[in-house]
């Protein structure tokens, strides 16, 4: 089945700790996006790529980095700098001249230990 | 800093009643525009998409779009229980870097 796979579901972050957060796809999407949802907001974007091997940053990407060494992956990291990590964390694809639809995977909720 | 506006709600419905959503944009350059449904603690789906002025239908779903009043909405027809959820409005920014702009969301209640 094509799809978008986040890893894990569930995460908790300690003091001072880095964690990553797993996204990858199997649809060939060229493009992808990492968001941050907190209660009752809207998505706020963090970073986004439209190639391999090239990204930019977002609204909110203070305390966050990515990588995209391959089409199909695109981790990030959430970085001891990011001072309140608690949220909903959404990776998204999409094919940009299909009219720039985004297709979500299910999420990762980071909470604080 | 371009901006998606939503009322936040809820708004809540009749069973078999119609719904209306409403989405307000300020990038004027902007030509996609699509509502995500998301259910609590789920990810948002695609329900429509829309690239042009008038109405674009889709079972008990119509997407409305009015481009010189930058504006965007939603209608539900025969809304269901099943239809509570919060609604976003997102809108493709302008400039070839294919970012979305989301709104805050509208949470739809469908009572029975």
């Amino acid at each position: 089945d094509g799809g978008i796979t986040q890893s894990p579901k569930y995460l908790f972050r300690k003091e001072g700790q880095n964690v990553t957060l797993s996204c990858e796809q199997n649809l060939n999407h060229d493009a992808m996006y990492w968001y941050r949802q907190d209660p009752g907001q809207g998505l706020r974007l963090i970073y986004y790529s439209q190639i391999v091997n090239d990204f930019q940053k977002g609204d909110i990407a203070e305390g966050y980095s990515v990588s995209r060494e391959k089409k199909e992956s695109f981790p990030l990291t959430v970085t001891s700098a990011q001072k309140n990590p608690t949220a909903f964390y959404l990776c998204a694809s999409s094919i940009p001249d299909t009219g720039n639809i985004q297709y979500f995977g299910a999420g990762t909720r980071l909470s604080v230990l | 800093q371009k901006e998606v506006e939503q009322n936040s709600g809820p708004l809540s419905v009749p069973e078999g009643a119609i719904a209306s959503l409403n989405c307000t944009y300020s990038d004027r350059g902007s030509q996609s525009f699509f509502w995500y449904r998301q259910y609590s603690g789920k990810s948002p789906e695609l329900i429509m998409s829309i690239y042009s002025n008038g109405d674009k239908e889709d079972g008990r779903f119509t997407a409305q779009l009015n481009k010189a009043s930058q504006y965007v909405s939603l209608l539900i027809r025969d809304s269901q229980p099943s239809d509570s959820a919060t609604y976003l409005c997102a809108v493709h920014s302008s400039g070839n870097t294919g970012k979305l702009i989301f709104g805050q969301g509208t949470t739809l209640q469908v009572k029975p």
